[in-house]
């Protein structure tokens, strides 16, 4: 079946460690999203790819880093520069063409304390 | 840049009852696309519906249909006959058309939290 696999489902950290989130599509879709919820607040953009090899930060993207180096992959790495790491986060997916609705992982829980 | 405002950050419904959550969003383009996605319990993130803002009807999908109107800049989600699976946090996004740049990212609200009362 095709979708979006988000791994772990739930991670934590030690407060000072650098954590990596995993995304793996098999979509076949170009462009490539991660996302952060916190309580109360919709989906902030933290970094979005539209093609392998290149990326753009989004409205939230300090303490945080991504790579692209294969279509299926876009992993998602929180530096301990990012102050307040604890929250849910979302990678989604679309073909990229302007009516393409985005697609969604499962998400991944990250507690650092 | 665009914003979203969902002004309702609750609402509850009668099981088989009907319920209207509202958006509002604000835009210079004239070209762009609006979403409901709905995020049970679960957390997954669903699409429910989509609306391209060029086109003057209603989307509808099943029980779910949006109240569109462009000039106001509002884009409602109407639930018919509300099950209780349809509790969720539910949440309105705004896609721009263009091609370039952050524009293909979602924009969205803050999210209204729909409990269906049996």
């Amino acid at each position: 079946d095709g979708g979006i696999t988000q791994s772990p489902k739930y991670l934590f950290r030690k407060e000072g460690q650098n954590v990596t989130l995993s995304c793996e599509q098999n979509l076949n879709h170009d462009a490539m999203y991660w996302y952060r919820q916190d309580p109360g607040q919709g989906l902030r953009l933290i970094y979005y790819s539209q093609i392998v090899n290149d990326f753009q930060k989004g409205d939230i993207a300090e303490g945080y880093s991504v790579s692209r180096e294969k279509k299926e992959s876009f992993p998602l790495t929180v530096t301990s520069a990012q102050k307040n790491p604890t929250a849910f986060y979302l990678c989604a997916t679309t073909l990229g063409l302007y009516n393409s609705p985005l697609h969604f992982g499962n998400g991944t829980r990250l507690t650092v304390t | 840049a665009q914003t979203v405002t969902q002004s309702q950050p609750e609402m509850s419904v009668q099981e088989a009852e009907t319920v209207t959550l509202s958006c509002t969003y604000d835009t210079s383009e004239s070209d762009y696309y609006l979403f409901w996605y709905k995020q049970p319990p679960s957390r997954q993130m669903i699409l429910v519906i989509r609306q391209e803002a060029y086109k003057q009807q209603n989307a509808t999908e099943n029980r779910f249909s949006v109240n569109f109107q462009k000039a106001a800049k509002s884009f409602s989600l109407k639930i018919s006959d509300s099950q209780l699976g349809d509790a969720a946090m539910y949440f309105c996004a705004y896609r721009s058309s263009i091609s370039s740049g952050s524009a293909r990212q979602l924009t969205f609200g803050s999210g209204t939290q729909l409990t269906v009362l049996p």
